[in-house]
């Protein structure tokens, strides 16, 4: 157990909904990271929280938001969602801003 | 052309066979991460490194900065050691570029 929860493990939506990813870090972690892994793009990288603010942004997309609360969760918002959004979705936290990160379990997104 | 290039993209060995899995990259870092992934999907970081080496176990990560080139070496495989070996890079920029992964499989 890596201490990262990750809800829900597993989504099925329709495309044009919006749905709500939920990341809740390890103890005393204030750096919150975003990734998508598809099948046919691989692991990407989203975006970045640092103790509430966002620090460095990916590939995520313009129908895609987040945001990191004062108490260090962070929450990952996809909306008109389509086909290709079904992937998985990791949230992963570290100490600072470079060091080392540990995973949450991910969840698995299928639009229909 | 992929910031991180990891080779092979798939690798099967013996149980007890050393492996080594490769990976150059194209841009300034800051730190060079392994990570595992195993067929549940769960991912673990294993090293991360910006310099010289690190072990853990039957593990051992290499980077040479001047060169862009990271190699994984797995001691005495085992098939628990069965999973995704994936590759990934940190910019100073706080960029993060990742390979495709290395799937090994270790017959027992």
């Amino acid at each position: 157990d890596s201490g990262v929860t990750q809800t829900p493990k597993h989504l099925i939506t329709a495309t044009g909904q919006r749905v709500t990813l939920r990341c809740s870090p390890r103890s005393g972690d204030l750096s919150v990271y975003w990734y998508q892994q598809s099948l046919d793009q691989g692991l990407q990288f989203l975006i970045q929280y640092y103790n509430g603010e966002e620090r460095a942004k990916g590939n995520i997309l313009e129908r895609f938001s987040a945001q990191q609360f004062p108490d260090l969760h962070s929450e990952l918002n996809l909306s008109s969602l389509e086909l290709g959004d079904s992937a998985l979705y990791f949230c992963a936290s570290s100490w600072g801003g470079n060091t080392e990160a540990f995973f949450g379990q991910g969840t698995r997104l299928t639009v229909v | 052309k992929n910031e991180v290039e990891q080779s092979p993209q798939n690798l099967t060995a013996q149980e007890g066979e050393f492996i080594t899995i490769n990976c150059s990259y194209s841009v300034g870092i800051s730190a060079l991460h392994w990570l595992q992934q195993h067929p549940g999907g769960g991912i673990v970081s294993l090293f991360m490194l910006s310099s010289g080496k690190k072990k853990h176990g039957r593990l051992i990560a290499t980077i040479n900065i001047q060169e862009k080139h990271s190699s994984l070496h797995i001691t005495a495989s085992h098939p628990r050691d069965s999973a995704v070996y994936i590759c990934a890079v940190s910019s100073p920029g706080n960029q993060f570029y990742f390979g495709t992964g290395t799937s090994l499989t270790v017959i027992p």
